[in-house]
């Protein structure tokens, strides 16, 4: 069965540098999400992003935040300068068509851990 | 706004019993509702999800969840429970009217007990 993959599992940077998270949608899909959760948190909204362009963002999705699909495969999410705030797990998802229409579908996620 | 309430955060049960897990929403329409399971070091694995037609769905490993519009609530059912179901479940909404993201609980932990 197709599946979302993420890499790294866990990233570990220092305050301040940039970090960039990695993701490959399941191949047919046509929207991408980010997400995150802050641990013993819910699970947050960040960004959508269909045909090359963000969708909709959250108000966490500051100007520290940008995402792209450099490729025909890969989905990335870059944090400039990173924050101790920005410590959580971040999910990416895919899905075929609009959200409710269409399940998003979850990759394993990338624990970032800001020193 | 719309917003989703998950009143257990830990859940023990005993293998073998039933479990219930209690979701509960805020939405002004009829909502796309979602059950995901999230075990350690894994992704979010969606386990049933209504859109629409029968309110009691069927999801996968023997999960069901009844859609109740009068109490806005969907919540989670197994009749017996297996060590293996313990993790970490979360009850999302989407979309709404303000676009396609989802709106997640903060979630249920489940401890399985032999």
């Amino acid at each position: 069965e197709p599946e979302v993959t993420q890499t790294p599992s866990h990233q570990v940077t220092q305050m301040g540098q940039e970090v960039i998270l990695r993701c490959v949608p399941i191949s047919n899909h046509l929207y991408f999400y980010w997400y995150r959760q802050i641990l013993g948190q819910k699970v947050e909204f960040l960004v959508s992003f269909y045909n090359n362009e963000i969708s909709e963002k959250s108000e966490i999705f500051d100007d520290q935040f940008s995402v792209e699909r450099p490729d025909g495969s890969n989905f990335t999410l870059k944090i400039r300068s990173t924050k101790l705030e920005d410590s959580a797990m971040y999910f990416c998802a895919s899905s075929a068509g609009l959200a409710g229409a269409d399940t998003q579908y979850f990759g394993p996620g990338t624990r970032l851990t800001v020193l | 706004a719309q917003s989703v309430t998950q009143p257990d955060i830990h859940i023990t049960v005993s293998e073998g019993a039933s479990l219930e897990l209690r979701c509960n929403y805020s939405y002004g329409a009829t909502p796309y509702l979602f059950w995901y399971v999230q075990s350690p070091g894994q992704g979010l694995q969606l386990l049933l999800k209504y859109f629409s037609g029968d309110t009691l769905v069927q999801g996968i490993k023997g999960f069901e969840a009844e859609f109740k519009r009068s109490q806005s609530s969907f919540n989670l059912r197994k009749p017996s429970v297996h060590w293996s179901d313990a993790a970490e479940y979360f009850c999302a909404v989407g979309p709404t009217n303000t676009g396609n993201q989802f709106y997640f609980g903060t979630g249920t932990s489940l401890t399985v007990i032999p």
